[in-house]
């Protein structure tokens, strides 16, 4: 079974500074990752998804993760964080080959402070 | 494109009450799929289709019946609505069931069942 970790609920973090937030997975063969952001009351949005390739993926808004096979992380990262990023994000896996379900972690609050 | 469309944004029933939310998108996604956000829970998979005529169950399937008669609509029925399905509910789809398609959520239908 395929399975996601996020194991922060929440990070703070200051505007203009760096933001990471972090994904562990677990999954049987080669997997697929994605990011989605949440605002409130909102739908889940897509941001960035690995599929396979350079380890350094670049989204939307400015948001970019690093795969690490050896880890099995996919963490999300920005360089200069925004007020307007506050938001919930979610880390999602699926796996090549087949009907692919997507399994989500439980999401991480981030909140980013003036 | 209007995208993911869902109905109604908000509902409350009684427990043992029915009723079917409703989902829409324009598309033309071979594969749609129902999620309930609940806290600390992250996204559970309720059901999903893969194409017209074709559907099966996800992580929680009980209490709730979908059908998949044209591509463009998939709802998701809930049979004898209980306080435990008091939850947000997602409505998403994507190109293919196969391959690292990124998935398009609906804006959520807030459901309180009292």
């Amino acid at each position: 079974a395929q399975s996601v970790a996020q194991p922060e609920d929440q990070v703070n973090v200051a505007e203009g500074n760096p933001l990471t937030v972090k994904c562990t997975y677990s999954v049987s063969g080669n997997p697929y990752l994605f990011w989605y952001v949440q605002y409130p009351n909102r739908g889940l949005q897509f941001l960035l998804k690995y599929i396979t390739g350079d380890n350094l993926v670049k989204g939307s808004y400015g948001f970019e993760a690093e795969f690490n096979k050896s880890q099995t992380s996919f963490h999300l990262k920005k360089p200069s964080a925004l007020v307007s990023d506050s938001a919930l994000y979610f880390c999602a896996v699926s796996h090549s080959g087949g009907y692919q379900k997507v399994t989500f972690g439980i999401g991480t609050k981030l909140q980013v402070i003036p | 494109n209007a995208g993911v469309t869902q109905t109604p944004k908000f509902q409350v029933l009684k427990t043992g009450q029915s009723m079917t939310l409703q989902c829409a998108q324009d598309m033309n996604h071979e594969y749609m799929s129902w999620y309930r956000q609940d806290p600390g829970m992250g996204l559970r998979l309720i059901h999903y289709s893969v194409g017209a005529g074709i559907t099966d169950q996800g992580e929680v399937p009980n209490g709730y019946n979908v059908s998949r008669s044209t591509t463009e609509d998939f709802p998701l029925r809930l049979l004898s609505a209980a306080p435990s399905q008091t939850s947000v509910y997602f409505c998403a789809s994507r190109t293919r069931p196969t391959g690292s398609y990124e998935q398009y959520f609906g804006p959520g239908t807030r459901l309180t069942v009292t």
